[in-house]
């Protein structure tokens, strides 16, 4: 069946770049999603990425998607402290239903 | 603030009981889902309901069931509880009926503890 895969944690520091990954199995997606879940919050859509595209770049964030490979990334410029939080990459397949990774927890020190 | 409320917030009960959690979707979306979040099982798709009606199916146990009203809100029941159930149970909701450019709103969650 789907099945996404997320490392389950990352610390920065204030200031640097973040880089999340997520690995994929279900080829068939024509998008791939970016969730950002804040301590004691429901999911908020961070971004997302057409399949059919390398890279989005919206503000301080920045989408890689290797098709190839079935590997996504999320980088954060410039990270700061309310970017802590556990982001989710989510894969839809070809049905709507969004299959979840663990989720990484982002961790920004000061 | 997404648009989707899910009542109540937090629910403690015991094993053996059964709950309700209630969503309202964002004005004029037709889609819900629900999703369960838990430690060991990671965020989960249980099931969605557009207009009505039972549109898709996941990892959804018997002991759990829902519906969604003509007034589009939906309701999540849970039966024959266990510790097992204890988790957040999110509701999202979209305007159609989950085509995979349909983006899906999340709620706050309900947070059940099961004793």
């Amino acid at each position: 069946g789907e099945d996404v895969e997320q490392s389950l944690f990352l610390s920065v520091r204030e200031g640097d770049s973040s880089v999340i990954n997520c690995t994929y199995t279900d080829s068939s997606s024509t998008y791939l999603y970016w969730y950002k879940q804040e301590p004691g919050a429901g999911l908020q859509l961070l971004t997302y990425i057409f399949s059919n595209m390398d890279m989005k770049q919206d503000q301080r964030l920045t989408v890689l998607l290797n098709k190839k490979d079935k590997h996504l990334s999320l980088r954060i410029a410039d990270t700061q402290t309310g970017d802590s939080a556990i982001y989710f990459c989510a894969d839809p397949g070809n049905t709507g239903k969004l299959i979840f990774g663990q989720g990484t927890t982002l961790q920004v020190k000061p | 603030d997404s648009g989707v409320t899910q009542t109540p917030k937090h629910l403690i009960t015991a094993t053996g009981q059964r709950v309700t959690l209630r969503c309202s979707p964002r004005s004029g979306d037709l889609s819900v889902y629900w999703y369960q979040q838990s430690l060991d099982q990671g965020l989960q798709f249980l099931i969605q309901y557009y207009n009505g009606e039972e549109r898709a199916k996941g990892n959804i146990l018997e002991r759990f069931s829902a519906q969604q009203f003509p007034d589009l809100h939906s309701e999540l029941n849970l039966s024959s509880l266990e510790l097992g159930d204890s988790a957040l149970y999110f509701c999202a909701s979209s305007v159609n009926s989950g085509i995979i450019t349909d983006e899906q709103f999340f709620g706050p969650g309900t947070r059940l503890t099961v004793l």
